[in-house]
Parts: structure tokens; C-alpha cells; sequence
């Protein structure tokens, strides 16, 4: 069965120290691979997507991800956090084509200290 | 409203009732998708709707849950007989084509006494 792996749980960073979350899945085929966050208190949304095209993937607020298909991973980053990037963030995959269905994980909850 | 909105925010009730949840999708999206998520837990996929065609229904987990979808837009899932395990987040979400990026509703905070 296809799963995602999210490695970190609980993440505490300093205001502009660097972040990377990791997001590795089990599957062989076409993925499209997705990040959303969830602000304190806010609905889930959209932080970026890769579906096809330049593995790396720039996404709202500073946010990137890079999709290292031999490693099965699309590790999110951003140089230097802020405060207001505390919040919970979750990656998610779904196995391409026409399937819909999202494959999500656990999610990473992260505190960025002022 | 321009996003998905479900309701109620929240709702406590006994073990045994039966409990109703609402969403209202994004006008025109016409997939509409049901999660759950339990404290510490990711997304647990529940039901899909797509325009007319027959729900995929592969998630729910128990016959206790139901879901069904009126005139290609608001959904309802239905949950009978609650038990405490039933207790989690329902989202609701929403996506133009089954291919596009899902928008999210606020959830309903589900707690069975």
C-alpha cells in the first residue's frame, strides 16, 4: 500500500534559521506530490504542488520543494523562518494520472520561536 | 461564500446518536472529498464524489458512516449509531477536477461523550 512518510513530528526553530521538513513516499509510478499548511485556527490550504516539469517547486511565502524522484522524497524548505510560518504542515501524494486519491501524511507541527 | 464551508464547527454528543455533518462546496467544483483526521494523525480519506457518477466510498469505515451528495453540491455524511472512536476533525474539501489541488473546509470537531 502507498504511504507518506513525514520524519519529523515536532519542529522548533529560531526566527531566521533555515528549515527543511522531510516528505519521502512509497510508490513507483507518476506521482503529483503537494505541501499544505495549516495556520493556527485556519483551514488546510495549498502552500505548492509538483505535478510534472522542474523537480524544483517554489511555492507561496519563500516555501520550496525539491522532488528527488530516486529518492522518493520532496523535501520542503525555506531559508530563513519567520514567526508567522508556525503552523502545521503536511505532505500529501497522489499516484498520477486519474487517480484522485490523496495519500497524506502525519504532518509536521512547527514552532518558530520569536 | 467563496470557499468550502461545512457545518456545524463543532458538535458533543452521546455514544449511540446518530450525528450529521454538512458541506458546501466551492460553487462549480464538482469533486468533493471527505477526510478525517484523529488527534496526531494524517488525513484519512473517507468518500469521493464526482459530478454524477457513483461515489467512491472505499474509505468510510464502518457501515455506520454514509454520505451522499444532492444535485451535484452540498454533501452530507451521515454517521449512525457514534461511538467514541468516532471522535476526530471531519474535513470536507473540494477541487475543480479531480486532478486539481483540494480547497478545504474549517472542519467539524466531532466528540462523542
Amino acid at each position: 500500500a502507498q504511504s507518506v512518510s513525514q520524519h519529523n513530528h515536532h519542529v522548533i526553530l529560531s526566527e531566521a534559521a533555515s528549515l527543511e521538513l522531510g516528505c519521502n513516499y512509497s510508490y513507483g509510478g507518476t506521482v503529483n506530490l503537494f505541501w499544505y499548511v495549516q495556520y493556527p485556527g485556519q483551514h488546510l490550504q495549498l502552500l505548492l504542488k509538483y505535478f510534472s516539469g522542474d523537480p524544483l517547486v517554489k511555492g507561496i511565502k519563500g516555501f520550496e520543494a525539491e522532488f528527488i524522484k530516486s529518492k522518493f522524497s520532496f523535501n520542503l524548505r525555506k531559508p530563513s523562518v519567520q514567526w508567522s510560518d508556525t503552523a502545521e504542515y503536511f505532505c500529501a501524494v497522489n499516484a498520477g494520472g486519474s487517480n484522485y486519491q490523496l495519500i497524506w501524511g502525519a504532518g509536521t507541527k512547527l514552532i518558530i520561536k520569536p | 461564500g467563496a470557499g468550502v464551508s461545512q457545518s456545524p464547527s463543532n458538535k458533543v454528543t452521546e455514544k449511540g446518536k446518530d450525528v450529521e455533518l454538512r458541506c458546501d462546496p466551492i460553487s462549480g467544483h464538482t469533486a468533493l472529498y471527505w477526510y478525517r483526521q484523529s488527534l496526531g494523525q494524517g488525513l484519512e480519506f473517507l468518500i469521493y464524489f464526482q459530478g454524477n457518477s457513483a461515489p467512491d466510498k472505499s474509505g468510510l469505515p464502518s457501515d455506520r458512516f454514509s454520505a451522499e451528495r444532492t444535485g451535484g453540491s452540498v454533501s452530507t455524511l451521515t454517521i449512525q449509531r457514534t461511538q467514541q472512536e468516532d471522535s476526530a476533525v471531519y474535513l470536507c474539501a473540494s477541487s475543480s477536477t479531480r486532478e486539481q489541488p483540494q480547497h478545504f473546509g474549517d472542519g467539524t470537531r466531532l466528540s462523542i461523550l
